[in-house]
């Protein structure tokens, strides 16, 4: 069945850093492919997206390519904020519902 | 105009017990999706309601159960609780194949 795949956390990085967390996903078809965040007490909120091969969503400083070639969806930014800390979770619609990776914990330290 | 609201904010039942948690989608949204998230992991999708029937189902026992009303709230019952049933109980409203934008800020169960 479908599937997402995140880095391993925690990732911990010193305030304007650059930051890569990879994804990578099994599907069949050509599913939508989302990164959402999860602010420390609170939900979940949908970063970006992107819906076929070769999209890039962008969203605060935040991006991510779709590649269909390496089934991949890295969430990237170039200077990472203290207040970018949280966890990030990778995930792909499959049919009616939407598949999440375990998630990936992100520290930024000042 | 609200988003999505669940009720209650936390819970705590004993083993054997049962539970139900309630969902209002967004204004104007007749689909309700709901998922389990369990501590350090991702969500997991449990089952999905639209005009008043379950349209998709995850990997969970029939112990969790749904019922969607003709307002489109959303109900989620879990019977015999188990100590791994603890966990934030999340509730969405997709619109058609759209990304699940509008979550609830969810329902934290804990068993006992």
């Amino acid at each position: 069945g479908d599937s997402v795949t995140q880095m391993e956390g925690p990732v911990t990085l010193s305030e304007e850093a650059f930051l890569t967390i990879n994804c990578t996903y099994t599907a069949t078809g050509y599913p939508s492919l989302f990164w959402y965040v999860q602010y420390p007490g609170e939900g979940l909120q949908l970063l970006l997206k992107a819906t076929k091969a070769d999209d890039k969503g962008s969203n605060k400083g935040f991006e991510a390519t779709y590649r269909k070639e390496t089934t991949s969806f890295h969430l990237e930014k170039g200077s990472v904020q203290v207040s970018d800390s949280a966890v990030y979770f990778c995930a792909l619609t499959g049919g009616f519902k939407t598949i999440f990776g375990a998630g990936t914990r992100l520290f930024v330290k000042a | 105009d609200a988003g999505v609201t669940q009720s209650p904010t936390h819970l705590i039942k004993t083993r054997g017990q049962q539970v139900t948690l309630r969902c209002s989608p967004k204004s104007g949204h007749d689909t309700v999706s709901w998922y389990q998230q369990a501590l350090g992991q991702g969500p997991q999708f449990i089952f999905q309601y639209y005009e008043e029937e379950e349209r998709q189902r995850g990997n969970f026992p029939d112990r969790f159960s749904g019922h969607q009303f003709p307002n489109y709230s959303s109900e989620l019952n879990v019977n015999a609780l188990l100590l791994g049933d603890s966990a934030l109980y999340l509730c969405a409203s997709p619109q058609s194949r759209d990304p699940l934008k509008y979550f609830g800020p969810g329902t934290r169960l804990t068993v006992t």
